[in-house]
């Protein structure tokens, strides 16, 4: 059972907005400000997006934007294009282990 | 750039033990300002990490698994390896090697190597 929870899969048509919400707890999202996102394609390693909850790696679109309320955590994709369908993974420090992740969520583009 | 990338067998049998490496290049693993850790994915699942390593040779596991994993370091060679004892079909698993700052955010990962447990 994953730690922490995101929707299995979200859908949006071109040009929309999706956004993709992940829920921890006091002891690892809600503790801290170390939330990452990742995005994932068939066969291929995670690539980070998001990390700090709000910050973007060199390169990465901004497009993608992240932020937190409380225990959730959420990813919003803008001006959705379809190279955008992916899977997509939440991921939250947590002193007990490290690191721990979301079950993932499947980003469908229509 | 920094690259990992990740080696071993394809294939480990029931009760045996899986062995990996993760080669580290364009970069330093000796540098003090990253953790090197080992993460899993089941097929078709999510992300488990495993437990990483310092520098130093100080290292943290993921609870679940302590009792099966060690994580060793060779800065000379530039690599970091994973031992993972007495397998059974629930360690298949696409294994990663990541680079982290140490506040649970890998950001740079190896491309990944399936690993299965079969007889």
């Amino acid at each position: 059972q994953p730690a922490l929870t995101q929707p299995a899969s979200v859908s949006g048509s071109p040009g929309q907005s999706i956004t993709i919400s992940c829920t921890g707890t006091s002891s690892d999202v809600g503790g801290y400000n170390y939330v990452s996102w990742y995005q994932q394609f068939p066969g291929k390693a995670p690539q980070l997006m998001i990390y700090d909850v709000s910050y973007r790696p060199s390169g990465v679109s901004n497009r993608f934007s992240g932020s937190k309320s409380g225990n959730t955590a959420s990813l919003t994709i803008s001006g959705l294009q379809a190279e955008d369908e992916a899977d997509y993974y939440c991921s939250s420090y947590k002193t007990s282990t490290n690191v721990v992740f979301g079950g993932g969520t499947k980003l469908t583009v229509l | 750039q920094v690259q990992l990338q990740e080696s071993g067998p394809g294939l480990v049998k029931p009760s045996q033990t899986l062995s990996l490496i993760c080669t580290v290049s364009g970069g330093s693993i000796n540098s003090g300002d990253y953790y090197w850790n080992w993460i899993r994915q089941h097929p078709g699942k999510g992300l488990e990490w495993i437990g990483y390593i310092y520098y130093s040779g100080s290292t943290y596991y993921n609870p679940s698994l302590k009792s099966r994993v060690t994580i060793s370091i060779d800065t000379s060679k530039n690599q970091f390896s994973l031992i993972l004892s007495s397998v059974t079909a629930a360690d298949t698993a696409v294994y990663y090697c990541a680079r982290d700052n140490g506040w649970g955010c890998p950001d740079n990962w190896g491309q990944g190597t399936l690993v299965t447990v079969s007889s």
